[in-house]
């Protein structure tokens, strides 16, 4: 089956270190997106990419990073500099930038100590 | 600037109807779109709105009318199934989101036996 896999579900860490979540897709979809989620509050972009080795800040950038070297594959760093990291990170996906609804994988929960 | 209002909260009764409003003002608009999101799992589509008028999709319709901004989310013969977190989203391709979904906070629907 088709799908968006995010891991780990939940993760825990210590103020001061980095964390990456992993976000995996076998749809064939060209662009992917990394959204936070907090409590009464809607969906925030992190980061977004468009294809393959291209990505570009979205509207809550700082204290994250993104890699796209394949296709399948758009893994975010939450580093030391995000003052307020503990959320839920939902990664998504589009068959093309731009158009089209997102599927979206089934969060990571992060918390900090 | 942009800018996606829904209600926070509601509650119906189970068989009843509900209706969701969501209002928006954006730079451009490219499209509306509804989502649900069971407590602490991914966002599923629902619905997408280009043009003015009703989209039907079983228990589920959505109205968009684009020169007042405005859109609803009607769900009908409601199941306690159906208790969840909704949420209204715009493509705006002239606004600062380069074209990606900006999202509503919201509304989360209570379903009463």
């Amino acid at each position: 089956d088709g799908g968006i896999t995010q891991s780990p579900k939940y993760l825990f860490r210590k103020e001061g270190q980095n964390v990456t979540l992993s976000c995996e897709q076998n749809l064939n979809h060209d662009a992917m997106y990394w959204y936070r989620q907090d409590p009464g509050q809607g969906l925030r972009l992190i980061y977004y990419s468009q294809i393959v080795n291209d990505f570009q800040k979205g509207d809550i950038a700082e204290g994250y990073s993104v890699s796209r070297e394949k296709k399948e594959s758009f893994p975010l760093t939450v580093t030391s500099a995000q003052k307020n990291p503990t959320a839920f990170y939902l990664c998504a996906s589009s068959i093309q930038p731009n158009t089209g609804e997102l599927f979206f994988g089934e969060g990571s929960r992060l918390t900090v100590l | 600037g942009q800018n996606i209002d829904q209600p926070t909260e509601m509650t119906a009764t189970e068989g009843a109807i509900v209706q969701i409003n969501c209002t928006y003002q954006t730079s451009g608009f490219n499209g509306l779109f509804w989502y649900q999101q069971h407590a602490g799992e991914a966002p599923t589509f629902l619905s997408y709105n280009v043009l003015d008028g009703l989209e039907e999709k079983g228990r589920f319709s959505s109205f968009l009318s684009r020169s007042k901004g405005y859109s609803y989310l009607l769900l009908k013969e409601l199941q306690m199934k159906d208790s969840a977190s909704y949420l209204c989203a715009v493509r705006d391709p002239d606004g600062g989101s380069q074209g990606n979904l900006i999202f509503g906070k919201g509304t989360k629907l209570s379903v009463k036996p």
